[in-house]
């Protein structure tokens, strides 16, 4: 299937400070990428959507002030996660949307995930 | 979007044959069911997608009755590396998945 990536693995930060995610999609073209969080023993909750180009569509109670994403290509989209807390802390998986010749249709795949760790 | 309805959690010994049975009462005409596959940190990974009838590719199959209210994703002789959460999820094309509870799967020596 096709290949999502994302730097970095994982991350350590201090409590007020911003981080950065970065997400590939290595060898198709995504025409939408979604953003996900998942807390431990939970499933992932998705938090927003985004077409390449335009503004990403948050789901509800997502803020997207403190959650900044930006689609700059059909193989990249970042989230900042700005003036990060503790309760920030979680792990972040990026999807990439897109035809797929593996399935002859569009689908979704996921990125590796990113453990956000805010002290 | 349909809501899916899967067993929380299962059990089995390796070598068998393990089935998942997820039910979508109302899943619409233009639907997908796929089903992914997630390890302990790491993203979900795609297995398997299908409309109809039966699907099969090197890791699963899954079979769709004609009604389309349930599906079963069937791995063969399982491993103790197949001790994962796997999601049923059944969507259109074009609006983002949904993840449900999932079942978690527990492949034993």
């Amino acid at each position: 299937g096709a290949v999502v990536s994302q730097h970095p693995s994982r991350v350590i930060c201090k409590s007020g400070t911003s981080v950065k995610i970065e997400c590939r999609s290595l060898d198709f073209q995504a025409t939408t990428m979604f953003w996900y969080r998942q807390f431990p023993k939970q499933s992932l909750m998705l938090m927003a959507t985004s077409n390449e180009g335009s503004k990403a569509t948050y789901e509800q109670g997502v803020e997207k002030d403190k959650f900044l994403i930006n689609h700059a290509s059909l193989t990249l989209s970042t989230l900042t996660v700005t003036s990060a807390h503790p309760e920030d802390s979680s792990f972040y998986i990026c999807s990439a949307r897109g035809y797929s010749r593996w399935t002859d249709k569009e689908t979704q795949y996921f990125g590796p995930g990113t453990r956000l760790l805010v002290l | 979007l349909a809501k899916t309805t899967q067993p929380i959690s299962m059990d089995s010994y390796e070598g068998q044959e393990v089935n998942i049975t997820c039910s979508h009462n109302n899943i619409a005409t233009n639907d997908y069911i796929t089903w992914y596959q997630q390890f302990p940190s790491q993203g979900p990974r795609f297995i398997i997608q299908g409309y109809k009838t039966k699907v099969t590719n090197e890791v699963a199959s899954l079979f769709i009755p004609a009604d389309r209210k349930s599906s079963t994703l069937s791995l063969p002789r399982v491993s103790l590396s197949d001790t994962a959460v796997y999601y049923c999820l059944v969507v259109p094309g074009n609006t983002p998945l949904v993840f449900g509870k999932g079942t978690r799967l527990s492949v034993i020596a």
